[in-house]
């Protein structure tokens, strides 16, 4: 079983669609959670934190359940420069040292 | 906003040839991290660096690889002997502390011919 898994994608969608994403995890030590957004043969950019309590920022929300170890990402009104990979992360806390571990990604085209 | 820099941006080697990896983290921060990802793949560990001496490392980071924070700033990823399919983005990340977010560089793409 995959650490972390994600729908591949791609994910088409009109400008001002609302589109949610899905993650699984596995390891139930994971200890923080986060979106990240990655552009084409580019570094990954942080985009949120998750937390059980779920978090907004602006047009995406996230939500944690720990209980059945899935993170979700919401988007509404859709923009075109949304089009990106979203990478679904966790870190994992051991010895007081971490590591995130990354999902393969899900790809969002938004066209007009 | 700081920033984590890599240079160079691209490296081209051939087979069996040594690169270094250079990375400037970002000044406050007191974790660092190299992470790599071939072309289509998911971003995968390297290894973990934190006062001074490695804190983990994944399989993939075998006796070819070591790392070192030679002064203040930088910290490098050295590939001994590089094979084709050590040809991969590599990105250098920090953090400010345990359970904080990294910021990542922007990479250097290797390419071993």
């Amino acid at each position: 079983r995959k650490e972390v898994e994600q729908d591949p994608g791609p994910f088409n969608v009109p400008e001002g669609a609302t589109v949610a994403f899905n993650c699984t995890y596995s390891n139930s030590a994971s200890q923080s959670f986060f979106w990240y957004r990655q552009d084409c043969r580019k570094e990954p950019k942080l985009l949120m934190s998750v937390y059980s309590s779920g978090n907004e920022d602006g047009r995406f929300t996230a939500q944690l359940n720990r209980a059945s170890q899935y993170i979700s990402l919401l988007i509404r009104d859709s923009k075109l420069s949304d089009s990106a990979t979203y990478l679904c992360v966790v870190m994992v806390i051991s010895g007081g040292y971490n590591k995130l571990i990354f999902g393969a990604g899900t790809r969002l085209a938004v066209h007009p | 906003e700081p920033e984590v820099t890599q240079t160079p941006s691209h490296q081209v080697t051939q087979m069996g040839q040594e690169v270094i990896l250079r990375c400037v983290p970002i000044s406050n921060h007191l974790y660092f991290y190299w992470y790599r990802q071939i072309l289509g793949q998911k971003v995968e560990f390297l290894v973990s660096f934190y006062n001074n001496e490695i804190s983990e490392k994944s399989e993939i980071f075998d006796d070819q690889f070591s790392v070192e924070r030679p002064d203040g700033s930088n910290f490098t990823l050295k590939i001994r002997s590089t094979k084709l399919e050590d040809s991969a983005m590599y990105f250098c990340a920090s953090s400010e502390d345990l359970g904080h977010g990294y910021t990542f560089g922007s990479g250097t793409r290797l390419t071993v011919v």
